[in-house]
């Protein structure tokens, strides 16, 4: 079965350092995409980047990367030079491609909380 | 696009009764998914569509949860009778398959409260 893993409740950071979003995952599947996705005190969820199994390289978008270990099954959410807005709830999300659902599994989130 | 819209964005209801949400998904979408989320849960899927026909269920909690997509610019999530358990933010999700890279979008959630 497929599962995600977030295993840091909370994070801080000082404004305009960066910070790594820890996350892991298991699938014996050989297709499969990595999401992250934001979700800010007003509740939304929004969509900030994503890797595919079959990627060469890291996914870079703006400030955020991804680093993605295949081996040791994570894809870390990098945060560059944060900013008072980055402060939110922070989820990790798979999709087994295989299958072709489309449905995405999450982790249970990270709070991160940015100090000025 | 006005990306996916849900109603309403709060509902407060009692104990017992029905309670119908609503999506739009982003036209040309042709998946949908209903979500939940929970401080205890975290989020969870109910049920999705694929080109509207319901194709797992299994999140689904209980009969009293039912899900329909009669066309491809709408779905309701109804639950009757409503419980203070059931107290959580639905959200509704589409995406366009054809596209790995394509994400799930998700509408503002609805915050429902069962007293």
């Amino acid at each position: 079965a497929q599962k995600i893993t977030q295993t840091q409740p909370g994070m801080f950071v000082q404004e305009k350092e960066a910070v790594t979003l820890d996350c892991t995952y298991d699938t014996s599947d050989p297709s499969y995409g990595l999401f992250w996705y934001k979700q800010p005190s007003s509740g939304e969820m929004i969509f900030l980047i994503y890797q595919g199994s079959y990627d060469q390289q890291n996914a870079t978008e703006g400030r955020y990367s991804l680093n993605f270990q295949k081996a040791r099954k994570s894809a870390n959410l990098v945060i560059s030079a944060s900013q008072l807005g980055d402060s939110a709830m922070y989820f990790c999300a798979m999709r087994d491609d295989s299958s072709n659902t489309g449905k995405l599994i999450f982790g249970q989130g990270t709070t991160l909380q940015v100090k000025p | 696009d006005a990306g996916v819209i849900q109603s309403p964005r709060h509902e407060v209801t009692e104990m017992g009764q029905e309670v119908t949400l609503r999506c739009k998904p982003i036209s040309g979408h042709d998946y949908l998914f209903w979500y939940r989320q929970t401080m205890m849960r975290g989020l969870e899927l109910l049920i999705y569509f694929n080109n509207n026909v319901p194709i797992d269920d299994s999140g689904m909690p209980e009969d009293r949860f039912s899900a329909k997509m009669p066309n491809a610019s709408f779905s309701t999530l109804k639950i009757q009778p409503s419980e203070p358990r059931d107290s959580a933010v639905y959200f509704c999700a589409s995406s366009l398959m054809g596209d790995y890279s394509s994400p799930l979008h998700f509408g503002n959630g609805t915050r429902l409260t069962v007293t």
